[in-house]
């Protein structure tokens, strides 16, 4: 697609629940970043895959996050037993090899009640 | 310490006029880059502007520049002649480390909202 696409745009999850947030970035597109966006707060760096390699995943704040790229283009972020504190916007990245600048996409809002 | 400082967690500015606004970084690195990206309420983030630390010249892109002082690690923005649709978050965001190999993480700072008066 001509963007970085991610599902659902919103998510409400009873504290416990389990979610799964899909992104589809820009055909081509080697690398793939997550990040998390607590409100009123500057994006918080969690994940970054080349193509299906997971290179960095020092930001995940818990083991209760997993994410994957099993073939280099689709991601999934899944957080099990979600927590309130777990409420924010989840963005999405993706950048060619060896371009200096992301494009995300517009983000899912999960809200953990 | 923090990688990305900005100190104006809001801003106004008068339709038509110039605004600018302050971001300092911290880095022992010698290459890096440093981003703005404009957040609109829709959520999107919004690529702007990009400094490369070996660049000479101040980035510009339309009514954006970036006023990149490399001694006093600074890069603000500046916005000219300011329009309604620029009310928004503004963040800015530094890469550490040559951007050849494919990964560059990018840490970003927690914004400045600005709001253009009509």
């Amino acid at each position: 697609g001509a963007g970085v696409s991610q599902s659902p745009r919103y998510k409400v999850a009873k504290r416990g629940q389990d979610v799964a947030l899909r992104c589809d970035p820009i055909s081509g597109h080697v690398s793939l970043f997550w990040y998390q966006q607590a409100l009123g707060q500057g994006p918080e760096f969690l994940t970054y895959f080349q193509n299906e390699a997971q290179l960095d995943k020092s930001g995940l704040p818990s083991d209760r996050f997993f994410a994957e790229r099993p073939e280099g283009s689709v991601s999934t972020l899944k957080i099990q037993r979600t927590q309130q504190e777990d409420s924010a916007v989840y963005l999405c990245a993706s950048s060619p090899q060896g371009f200096y600048g992301y494009t995300f996409g517009s983000g899912t809002r999960l809200t953990v009640v | 310490a923090q990688k990305i400082t900005q100190t104006q967690p809001g801003m106004f500015v008068q339709e038509k006029e110039a605004v600018t606004l302050d971001c300092t970084y911290d880095t022992s690195d010698p290459s890096y880059g440093l981003f703005w990206y404009k957040q609109p309420s829709s959520g999107e983030m919004i690529f702007l502007i990009y400094q490369g630390s070996y660049d000479q010249q101040n980035a510009t892109e339309g009514r954006y520049s970036l006023n990149f002082q490399k001694a006093r690690k600074s890069a603000n923005l500046v916005i000219s002649a300011s329009q309604l649709g620029d009310s928004a978050m503004y963040f800015c965001a530094m890469r550490e480390g040559k951007i050849t190999g494919g990964y560059q993480k990018v840490t970003f700072g927690i914004g400045t909202k600005l709001q253009v008066i009509p």
